[in-house]
């Protein structure tokens, strides 16, 4: 099964700074990764979509780069409300999820 | 505005059978090509992919939990149901059930339910 490993686990950031999130895969998914911003005590929220097509709704500071084995998250200026944990998802053979990236204040 | 709910046991003796259900609201769980999955995550811990399965029954399953998972859907209810097996401490987390975009059962969750934790103890 295909492994995904974010890094960092947390990540200490201030509003306004601009924040990236790295996600490897064991082995390629093509563009077949989503990302997912998780706020404690509820359901995750979709926010990328195929590595990088944001989805409806989801503000434009938020971005998603990458192809094959390597990608990131981006908010090019971190607002209060991004203040959560972050999950990558890779779709390509079943699915599975990375570990987790906590950003939190500094 | 569709919308998810999990109900069941919040209790379940270890070697006991899990069993879940989701209520869909807002939209007909037949419209569509959608897949309707559950995701499971421990206290403390990142989410796990457990299954999905369409309006017409065909299934998708995480590998490591097949032989354990019984996923099914009835659409007459706009319902559809997780069954884990034998379970144990390690089956301990919130389960969330979730629908996928259009495509295939292991595609992006776009809306879920808010969860429910279920605990395996005797």
């Amino acid at each position: 099964d295909i492994q995904m490993t974010q890094s960092p686990s947390t990540l200490s950031a201030l509003v306004g700074d601009r924040v990236t999130i790295t996600c490897r895969a064991s082995e390629s998914v093509a563009s077949w990764l989503a990302w997912y911003q998780q706020k404690p005590g509820k359901a995750p929220k979709l926010l990328i979509r195929k590595a990088s097509s944001l989805e409806s709704g989801v503000p434009s500071r938020f971005s998603g780069s990458g192809s094959g084995t390597e990608f990131t998250l981006t908010i090019s200026s971190l607002q209060s409300d991004d203040f959560a944990t972050y999950y990558c998802q890779q779709y390509s053979s079943f699915s599975t999820f990375g570990q987790g990236t906590k950003v939190e204040i500094k | 505005q569709l919308q998810l709910r999990e109900s069941g046991p919040g209790l379940v003796k270890p070697s006991e059978t899990l069993s879940l259900t989701c209520t869909v609201s807002g939209d007909s769980i037949s419209s569509r090509n959608y897949y309707w999955g559950w995701i499971r995550q421990p206290p403390g811990k990142g989410l796990e992919w457990i299954a999905s399965i369409s309006y017409s029954g065909r299934t998708s399953h995480d590998p490591s939990l097949k032989s354990r998972v019984t996923i099914s859907v009835d659409t007459s209810r706009n319902q559809f149901s997780l069954k884990l097996s034998s379970v144990t401490a390690a089956d301990t987390a919130v389960y969330y059930c979730a629908k996928t975009l259009i495509g295939r059962g292991n595609f992006p969750l776009d809306y879920w339910g808010q969860g429910t934790l279920v605990t395996v103890s005797s």
